[in-house]
């Protein structure tokens, strides 16, 4: 079974500070991983998603994200975060073998930019 | 955008009524689906649909039913309401890279 881990419930950070959100995940099958991001009070906005290919994925919003197979990990960055970046982030799996698109996330990580 | 809403958009309900919340898309995508997001526990799978009249049950599918009897409807149904359902609901569909585009949610208040 599949399932992932934001090692991060909350993360405070200044702005133009750069920033990292943590994810691992788990599974025994080749994966899609994905973060979406969630703005108060609105629905989920897809970030960035990793296939396959290159291991450094750009995003939107001048995000990016790394998939290390070793470490099963695919960690969300950003060099220099802006007040407007605050909002809750979720990691997410799939794999393109259960050809139904089922998504695991995680628990979300917070992100909290101060001025 | 996606072409996906919901409907309706906040409901408080009284434990033990039924209560159906409908997502509508326009889209023409195969795949649909129910999330509830809940505070840590991020979005959790309810059912989901790979087709009209064909659906499937999620990882916390209990207390809850769907339907799809046209592709671009896909209805959850709380047969009888508990407060453990309040949440919020998020239907969301998949094109073929596995890139789901979520609804704007539905609040849902059990009293």
């Amino acid at each position: 079974a599949q399932s992932v881990t934001q090692l991060d419930s909350q993360v405070p950070v200044f702005e133009e500070a750069p920033v990292e959100l943590r994810c691992n995940y788990s599974s025994s099958v080749s994966v899609y991983l994905f973060w979406y991001v969630q703005y108060p009070n609105q629905g989920l906005q897809l970030l960035l998603k990793y296939l396959s290919g290159s291991t450094l994925v750009k995003g939107i919003n001048g995000f990016e994200a790394e998939f290390n197979k070793s470490q099963t990990s695919f960690h969300l960055r950003k060099p220099s975060v802006h007040i407007s970046d605050t909002a809750e982030y979720f990691c997410a799996v799939s794999g393109p073998s259960s050809n139904t698109g089922k998504l695991i996330f995680g628990q979300g990580t917070t992100l909290q930019v101060k001025p | 955008d996606a072409g996906i809403t919901q409907s309706p958009r906040h409901k408080v309900t009284e434990t033990g009524t039924p209560v159906t919340l409908r997502c509508h898309q326009t889209e023409n995508h195969r795949y649909m689906y129910w999330y509830r997001q809940d505070p840590g526990h991020g979005l959790r799978l309810i059912h989901y649909s790979y087709g009209v009249k064909d659906t499937d049950k999620g990882e916390v599918s209990d207390g809850y039913s769907v339907s799809r009897s046209k592709t671009e409807d896909f209805l959850l149904t709380l047969e009888s309401a508990t407060s453990s359902q309040t949440s919020v609901y998020f239907c969301a569909i998949t094109d073929s890279y596995n890139e789901q585009f979520f609804g704007p949610g539905t609040r849902l208040t059990v009293l």
